[in-house]
């Protein structure tokens, strides 16, 4: 059964730390992982990651991808009260003609002035 | 409009009555996705749409939810005879190109549901 995996469930930090998310999966026929950041209701794209080794930034985020681990990590830097959220991973595979997005069930970081 | 819309935006109905809850995907997105996220759950996938058809139904939890999208773009989520257990964020989602492809997929802001 597909799966995706997300640890810690939740965190809790001080502005300025640097925090590290995971996410481990099991996914019939991967082809790409996805980072979102969820505030509110709707997650917003943090990034999309299909080769290993290659990390992708972006300001004080940024990720990699391990397809022989099976595992990813996002790393926050000097974080802010602003990085509180759920941060979800989300992992594509495909059987066939049918694609979908497995979803983890989420770390919930709260970042404390 | 610029990005995916949803509505209603909060929706409180008695349990048996059905609703319908409707996706404006991002202009020219030929993929639409349903998924809905339960207090303390992840994102559940329910319904894939590749232009006006559903190639992948295999989310949609019983015979009571039914969706539909006309023209290649607006979606209406269905769910007959509400139960409790349908209470729930409802996450619309379109991506560029869908089926084959690897692109990134963009979220609306949600429907909550609530069934009394």
């Amino acid at each position: 059964e597909d799966k995706v995996v997300q640890s810690p469930l939740s965190l809790v930090v001080h502005e300025g730390d640097t925090v590290t998310l995971n996410c481990s999966y099991e996914v019939t026929n991967f082809r790409s992982l996805l980072w979102y950041k969820q505030e509110k209701k709707a997650p917003t794209f943090l990034f999309m990651l299909t080769s290993s080794g290659i990390e992708k930034k972006s300001g004080r985020l940024s990720s990699i991808l391990d397809k022989k681990e099976l595992f990813s990590i996002l790393n926050i830097t000097a974080t802010q009260t602003g990085d509180s959220a759920i941060y979800l991973c989300a992992v594509e595979g495909h059987a066939g003609n049918n694609r979908k997005l497995i979803w983890g069930l989420g770390t919930s970081l709260a970042v404390n002035p | 409009g610029a990005g995916v819309s949803q509505s209603p935006s909060n929706k409180v109905t008695e349990k048996g009555k059905d609703v319908e809850l409707r996706c404006d995907p991002i202009s020219g997105h030929t993929a639409l996705y349903w998924y809905r996220q339960s207090l303390g759950q992840g994102l559940e996938f329910l319904i894939y749409f590749q232009g006006n058809s559903a190639p992948d139904k295999s989310g949609l939890p019983s015979d009571r939810f039914s969706a539909e999208r006309t023209g290649g773009s607006v979606s209406t989520l269905t769910i007959q005879r509400t139960q409790q257990e349908d209470s729930a964020v409802y996450l619309c989602a379109s991506s560029l190109v869908g089926q084959g492809g690897v692109d990134t997929q963009y979220f609306g802001p949600g429907t909550r549901l609530t069934v009394l």
